[in-house]
């Protein structure tokens, strides 16, 4: 069955970078595009990019000079790094599968905070 | 595109029928999907382009409207319903997300 499981460091330093990875199973990288999410501790949800089933890229362009989007399809692996965080990047990330651009499936998040 | 929903909160008693508002600040035609998100948990789509149902989801979940305006409609709210809505364009980029509106228990 189709899931999204997201993995990273719980605490980044503030003015660090967050890596963060999404492994997806049932489905191929190369059939369907793959977004970041984020969700700020009991605010809403932002959309942070796209890493397209050719391999294309699309960012927030309020994110965009701090957020990369790669992946590594022989390992069915998406991956995020943004620099220079703040405290304001404390959030659960999601990744969540396109399907016409809206997400039918979301992996479960990961909470990232952002402390010294 | 911003997204502006209401009300932010809507207090209603199981059995009630609701509707929750979504306006966006251009026309976005039928690109407008709705989610649901419950507490801990990972949203899940309801709705997608404006008013075609998911499969899965239960009947009493219906979406309308086109351009700026659009609605969720709950037929007779169940106890497992009380969460926070969530609307979504895609029509033009970047995505985005409306802030939400909660329901909660009267």
């Amino acid at each position: 069955q189709v899931q999204l499981k997201e993995s990273g460091p719980g605490l980044v330093q503030p003015s660090q970078t967050l890596s963060l990875t999404c492994t997806v199973s049932g489905f191929s990288l190369m059939d369907y595009s793959v977004h970041w999410v984020r969700q700020p501790p009991g605010k809403g949800l932002e959309w942070m990019g796209r890493m397209k089933y050719d391999g294309d890229t699309y960012y927030n362009s309020a994110l965009k000079s701090r957020l990369s989007i790669s992946r590594d399809t022989s390992k069915s692996q998406v991956f995020l790094k943004m620099n220079s965080l703040q405290t304001e990047d404390t959030a659960i990330y999601y990744c969540t599968r396109d399907v016409g651009y809206y997400f039918d499936y979301w992996g479960q998040g990961v909470m990232v905070t952002v402390s010294s | 595109i911003m997204l502006t929903q209401s009300p932010a909160t809507l207090s209603v008693t199981p059995g009630e029928s609701i509707s929750l508002s979504c306006r966006a600040s251009q026309s976005i035609s039928t690109n407008l999907h709705w989610y649901q998100q419950k507490p801990n948990e990972s949203p899940r789509v309801l709705i997608k382009y404006a008013s075609q149902s998911i499969s899965g989801i239960p009947s009493r979940f219906s979406g309308s409207g086109s351009g700026t305006d659009f609605t969720l409609n709950i037929n007779r709210v169940e106890p497992e319903d009380f969460s926070v809505y969530y609307c979504q364009q895609s029509n033009s980029w970047p995505l985005t997300f409306g802030s939400g509106t909660k329901l909660e228990i009267k």
